[in-house]
C-alpha cells in the first residue's frame, strides 16, 4: 500500500527565513503528490500539487519538487511570514479515479516570537 | 460557491453514548469522503461514497461506525457506542469526479469521549 513519512514534527523559524520540509513516500503505482495546509480550527486545504510528469509545483510563494529516484518530496519557501504558521501535510494520491489520499503526520510551522 | 459544511462543530460524550455527524458537500460534487484525524496526526480515510454508493469502507470500524449518503448529497456518520479511543476530529471532504484531483474539506467536528 501507500505510505508517507514526515520526520519533522515541528519547525520554528524567524521571519523571512527559508522554510524547507522534507517528505518521503512509498507506493506501487503512479501517484500524484500534494501538499495540504491546515490552519487552526479548519480542515486541510490544498496548497499545491505535483504530478510525476512535471516534477514541480508552486503556489502562494511555496515550491514543491519531487525526486522519483529517492521517492522524496520537498516543500520550500524562501521567506516565511507570520501568516504561514500552520500544519503542512505531505499527501499521496493513489492516482486512480478514486483519488484516495494518504496523509503524512504533518509538520507544524511557527515563527519565533 | 459554498464550501463543505459540517455539524455539529463540537461534541462531548461519555463512553457508550451514540453520536451522529452531518456533512453537506459542495453542490455538484459526487464523491464524498469521511476522515478521522486524531490529535497531532494527519487525517485517515474511513469511508467514501460516489453518489449514494459506498465505494470503500474497509477502514471503518463496522461494529460501531456506520455511514450513509441516501440521496447522493448529504451524508451522516454515526458512532453507536463511543469509546475514548474515538476522540478525534471527524472531517468530511468532497470532490467532483472528472474534475481536478482536489478534495475540499469541511471544518470538521471535534469529538471528545470521556
Amino acid at each position: 500500500g501507500n505510505s508517507v513519512t514526515q520526520m519533522q514534527g515541528q519547525v520554528t523559524l524567524s521571519e523571512e527565513e527559508f522554510l524547507f520540509i522534507n517528505c518521503t513516500y512509498s507506493t506501487t503505482g503512479y501517484p500524484t503528490l500534494f501538499w495540504y495546509v491546515q490552519y487552526p480550527g479548519e480542515g486541510p486545504q490544498l496548497l499545491l500539487k505535483v504530478t510525476t510528469a512535471n516534477n514541480k509545483g508552486s503556489s502562494r510563494g511555496f515550491e514543491a519538487t519531487y525526486d522519483k529516484g529517492t521517492t522524496s518530496f520537498h516543500l520550500q519557501k524562501a521567506s516565511v511570514q507570520e501568516s504561514d504558521s500552520a500544519v503542512y501535510y505531505c499527501v499521496l494520491g493513489d492516482g486512480t479515479g478514486s483519488n484516495r489520499l494518504t496523509f503524512g503526520k504533518g509538520t507544524k510551522f511557527s515563527l519565533i516570537p | 460557491e459554498a464550501g463543505v459544511t459540517q455539524s455539529p462543530r463540537y461534541a462531548v460524550l461519555q463512553e457508550g453514548q451514540a453520536v451522529s455527524f452531518w456533512c453537506d458537500p459542495i453542490s455538484g460534487h459526487d464523491t464524498l469522503y469521511w476522515y478521522q484525524q486524531p490529535r497531532d496526526q494527519g487525517p485517515q480515510l474511513l469511508v467514501y461514497f460516489r453518489d449514494e454508493a459506498v465505494i470503500d469502507n474497509s477502514q471503518l470500524p463496522s461494529d460501531r461506525f456506520s455511514a450513509v449518503r441516501p440521496k447522493g448529497t448529504n451524508s451522516t456518520l454515526k458512532i453507536q457506542s463511543a469509546k475514548q479511543g474515538d476522540t478525534a476530529t471527524y472531517l468530511c471532504a468532497s470532490r467532483r469526479l472528472g474534475g481536478q484531483d482536489t478534495q475540499y474539506f469541511g471544518p470538521g467536528t471535534r469529538l471528545l469521549v470521556l
